[in-house]
């Protein structure tokens, strides 16, 4: 297995940009997440998916955009980046709904200029 | 509304020496905690978890937590300590809704020092 899988991943942009973060997990698990990193901030969830077709607004929605498109597929959409937007993304999965244990994809470094 | 908090942003120990990492947070209902650790340039994965039951709970690592209700903490200890340990250490915490919101505290990084 290999668990949660992320592409790119590391990604410069210029401000105005788009570009798309995919995801993906073969541990069959029914909830998807997508977070950003920022030193001393913790991680901030931006979008979640509790299930095969819903997506949900986490924290900080803003300026991005998600599809899950089927079970294993998670992706994030940067329409326009701005330079606010440069942090480490990561997707993470979960099987077991309300209990929180979530396992991680290895990270996405996007810079935007 | 939830919240973690982790009083020390970095915390430096000597090899074989021993740690604490704190945690505490606020909810008002029943919550599942956790500990991750994030290793250089890669993601977090579950150092170990507090579903219910004992309140002392082991993990990977030689790492153990102990839960503390009426403190409203979950401090992380180890009592001697690699320098592959080297890494960041998050608290979280989850309500157990019907999706697995979590919500992270800041993060710990603990260096050990040869």
């Amino acid at each position: 297995n290999a668990g949660v899988t992320q592409t790119p991943k590391f990604q410069v942009l210029k401000t105005g940009q788009s570009m798309t973060l995919q995801c993906a997990q073969d541990m069959n698990h029914n909830s998807m997440y997508w977070y950003r990193q920022d030193p001393g901030m913790g991680l901030r969830l931006i979008y979640y998916s509790a299930s095969e077709g819903t997506t949900d607004k986490g924290e900080v929605p803003n300026g991005y955009n998600v599809s899950r498109l089927n079970k294993r597929e998670f992706s994030l959409r940067l329409e326009s980046a701005a330079p606010s937007q440069t942090s480490v993304y990561f997707c993470a999965s979960s099987g077991r709904q309300g209990l929180g244990e979530q396992y991680f994809g290895p990270g996405t470094r996007l810079t935007v200029t | 509304a939830q919240s973690v908090t982790q009083l020390d942003s970095q915390v430096p120990v000597f090899e074989e020496a021993p740690v604490e990492l704190r945690c505490n947070y606020s909810s008002s209902v029943s919550v599942y905690l956790f500990w991750y650790v994030q290793y250089p340039n890669q993601g977090l994965q579950l150092l170990l978890k507090y579903l219910s039951g004992s309140t002392l709970v082991k993990g990977i690592n030689g790492f153990e937590a102990e839960f503390n209700k009426s403190q409203t903490s979950f401090h992380l200890r180890k009592p001697s300590v690699h320098i592959s340990d080297t890494a960041e250490y998050f608290c979280a915490v989850s309500r157990g809704t019907s999706y697995d919101k979590v919500i992270f505290g800041p993060g710990t990084s603990l260096s050990v020092i040869p």
